[in-house]
């Protein structure tokens, strides 16, 4: 357990529906990320924040997808009309001050659109 | 455009056996490289990162990786492999607080 947790773990919602996935970070620290992981493939990096600022967003697949972190503690990332290409794991991971710290992984919130 | 690369998709090696998982990167500057490991529905974890200094690198689990810069790769190496080691391995780079991961390295160590 690294101390960052994810909900749900795992989301079945129907093409065309709204869906949200949540993100705890480890307490103390001050950046946030989200990644995209298909089958087979590493992590696609998405967003990221630095408390509650985001600085980074260029990489967010689509107009349907949006993340927040509104105080500087959990997130959210919400994808509106969900389509099945967006099948995916979705993870979360959140890292301390300094560029050179390593990032810890939540297990991942994994979507299923059918 | 900051990348790395881990040219095999799959790597085999028997247990007890010296195992290599390679990787190469091109990013700008001093680049700043992770190792990373992933079990079956499971997050990734952190196994090794060098940032500057030498060039050999410990970490979790009796793994290391060597930087060579002239190379421009950090391969990440164990002197004995155990069956318990096989899983996902995840090359990553950090540019600017953007983290870029590798499309990753299947290790399979048999008995």
């Amino acid at each position: 357990d690294t101390g960052v947790s994810q909900d749900p773990r795992h989301k079945i919602t129907k093409r065309g529906q709204n869906v949200t996935f949540r993100c705890d970070p480890i307490s103390e620290h001050n950046r946030l990320y989200w990644y995209r992981q298909t089958l087979g493939q590493g992590p696609e990096f998405l967003t990221y924040f630095q408390n509650e600022a985001q600085l980074e967003k260029s990489r967010l697949l689509s107009d349907r997808f949006s993340a927040e972190r509104p105080k500087g503690s959990f997130s959210t990332l919400e994808i509106q009309r969900t389509e099945q290409g967006d099948s995916a794991m979705y993870l979360c991971a959140s890292g301390g001050q300094g560029a050179t710290g390593e990032l810890f992984f939540g297990e991942g919130s994994r979507l299923t659109v059918l | 455009a900051q990348s790395v690369a881990q040219p095999e998709d799959q790597v085999n090696v028997a247990e007890g056996n010296p195992l290599t998982v390679k990787c190469t990167y091109s990013v700008s500057g001093n680049p700043y490289l992770f190792w990373y490991v992933q079990y079956p529905n499971r997050g990734l974890q952190f196994l090794l990162k060098y940032i500057t200094g030498d060039n050999l690198v410990k970490g979790s689990y009796g793994f290391e990786a060597e930087f060579n810069k002239s190379q421009t790769s950090f391969h990440l190496k164990k002197p004995s492999a155990l069956v318990s080691d096989s899983a996902l391995y995840f090359c990553a780079g950090n540019n600017f607080n953007k983290f870029y991961f590798g499309s990753g390295t299947k290790l399979n160590v048999k008995p």
